[in-house]
């Protein structure tokens, strides 16, 4: 009965490919996150969702783009994969008000 | 800016004993949280303790507790009785009240808890 579940959790591909990863929460909340953790392991969000709307955008290449089909999905999608995109994605949700986030397992995103 | 401090990369600690982490922030805010995280190997980010702003007692769950120091912008994760399932990179990290607010992670301290 997972809380926030993504798929794929590995994922090992070429230059140049477009790939997604999704993500699903099953826990009402209202808000969806996407962080990015480095191999340095430093998480800096990437963007959040609030009922379907793009409310942060943090300084992320042109490459990725985000998309909430409904509240309790956010998927990544990212396109011309580089090298340097090599990293593990975390998707999150909260509650409004309520600021605790949930983590997902986390996407093991390899670029070769 | 916002910004979270962890100023100690890695810390050891005899199985059985006690470990303190420290953590200090910076806002001009006076309305937020404050969290501590853990992350085995495993990757899984695992929520171990939260700290609403307005309030003055030090939260508690179970083993852990935090010094939280509003004043110097403190906010310190106290481990007792340490285990071997403790091992694990914790974060401290900072959220703001509002609609538009960020969960921001500071670097991180991997933890080792010695048999």
């Amino acid at each position: 009965d997972t809380a926030v579940s993504q798929t794929p959790k590995y994922l090992v591909t070429q230059m140049g490919n477009d790939k997604s990863i999704k993500c699903e929460q099953n826990l009402g909340h209202d808000t969806m996150y996407w962080y990015k953790q480095d191999s340095k392991k430093f998480l800096k969000i990437m963007f959040s969702y609030n009922n379907k709307e793009l409310i942060i955008n943090e300084t992320v290449p042109n490459r990725f783009s985000p998309k909430s089909p409904d509240k309790a999905h956010l998927n990544l999608h990212i396109n011309s994969l580089e090298l340097g995109d090599s990293a593990v994605y975390f998707c999150a949700s909260s509650k409004m008000r309520d600021y605790g986030y949930t983590f997902g397992s986390g996407t093991r995103l390899t670029v070769v | 800016a916002q910004t979270v401090t962890q100023s100690q990369p890695e810390m050891s600690v005899q199985e059985a004993e006690t470990v303190t982490l420290s953590c200090t922030y910076d806002t001009s805010e006076s309305n937020y949280y404050l969290f501590w995280y853990k992350q085995p190997p495993s990757r899984q980010m695992i929520l171990v303790i939260r700290q609403e702003a307005y309030k003055q007692q030090n939260a508690t769950e179970n083993r852990f507790s935090v010094n939280f120091q509003k004043a110097a912008k403190s906010f310190s994760l106290k481990i007792s009785d340490s285990q071997l399932g403790d091992t694990a990179m914790y974060f401290c990290a900072f959220v703001t009240r509002g609609a538009n607010s960020k969960l921001t992670f500071g670097k991180g301290i991997t933890l080792s808890v010695r048999p």
